[in-house]
């Protein structure tokens, strides 16, 4: 089974832009999260999509947002960038289920830098 | 915060030794994980260990819960160069927000 990607892999933005990045998780798995991890912040959970609706929702502002298709992939979109945005977003996709229940498989991930 | 906490922060071993890192949370949990971090790369799942389990191995991991403390360990034994990672626990409340909380992670350095 392919594990879960990430594209693109390294993203270089100016301040004020904005950014879509995808992700496909593996064959089967209907839950899609996505995280934020920073040297200062750690991993931070941004928002879980089950079923192409949103689940769960983290603590981040609505500059970030995402969406999910029928086939399961999924994007992430951040608007007005900023600097304190570069970080590296890692995709996680499971099961199903309620998020965490089961393990998550996670994408290499997409490092984001802002300047 | 219900971000859980790693110690130590950095643990440095020979290869062959053991490496024990342990982790600490605040509040009632569905269950705990352990992931793997390549520097800069995604995490790897090791291990979910539910609250009502208090032990678990797999291969040379072993993780122990104790809730009524609010911790749990992993243990790697006989560790090999390739174990060299960040380690990061990840907890599942019980009630409240759904979704996962990362601890701040331990930093494995195995010495060949």
């Amino acid at each position: 089974k392919a594990g879960v990607t990430q594209t693109p892999r390294y993203l270089i933005k100016t301040r004020g832009q904005q950014v879509t990045l995808s992700c496909s998780p593996i064959s089967g798995h209907r839950s899609v999260s996505w995280y934020q991890q920073t040297p200062g912040q750690g991993l931070q959970f941004l928002f879980e999509y089950f079923s192409e609706t949103q689940r769960n929702k983290g603590n981040f502002p609505g500059r970030f947002s995402g969406r999910q298709f029928s086939n399961s992939r999924s994007e992430m979109n951040v608007s007005t960038l900023e600097l304190g945005d570069s970080a590296l977003y890692l995709c996680a996709s499971s099961l199903g289920g309620e998020l965490g229940t089961y393990e998550q498989y996670f994408g290499p991930g997409t490092r984001l830098t802002v300047t | 915060s219900q971000q859980g906490e790693e110690d130590p922060q950095a643990l440095s071993i020979q290869e062959g030794e053991n490496a024990t890192m342990n982790c600490s949370y605040k509040t009632s949990i569905n269950n705990l994980q352990w992931y793997r971090q390549n520097s800069g790369r995604g995490l790897v799942h090791l291990i979910l260990i539910r609250s009502n389990e208090r032990e678990k191995h797999s291969g040379r991991l072993r993780v122990t819960l104790d809730t009524s403390k609010k911790s749990s360990s992993l243990l790697i034994t006989a560790s090999r160069a390739a174990d060299t990672a960040s380690y990061f626990c990840a907890t599942k409340p019980r009630t409240g927000a759904n979704n996962l909380f990362f601890g701040t992670g331990t930093r494995l350095t195995v010495i060949p």
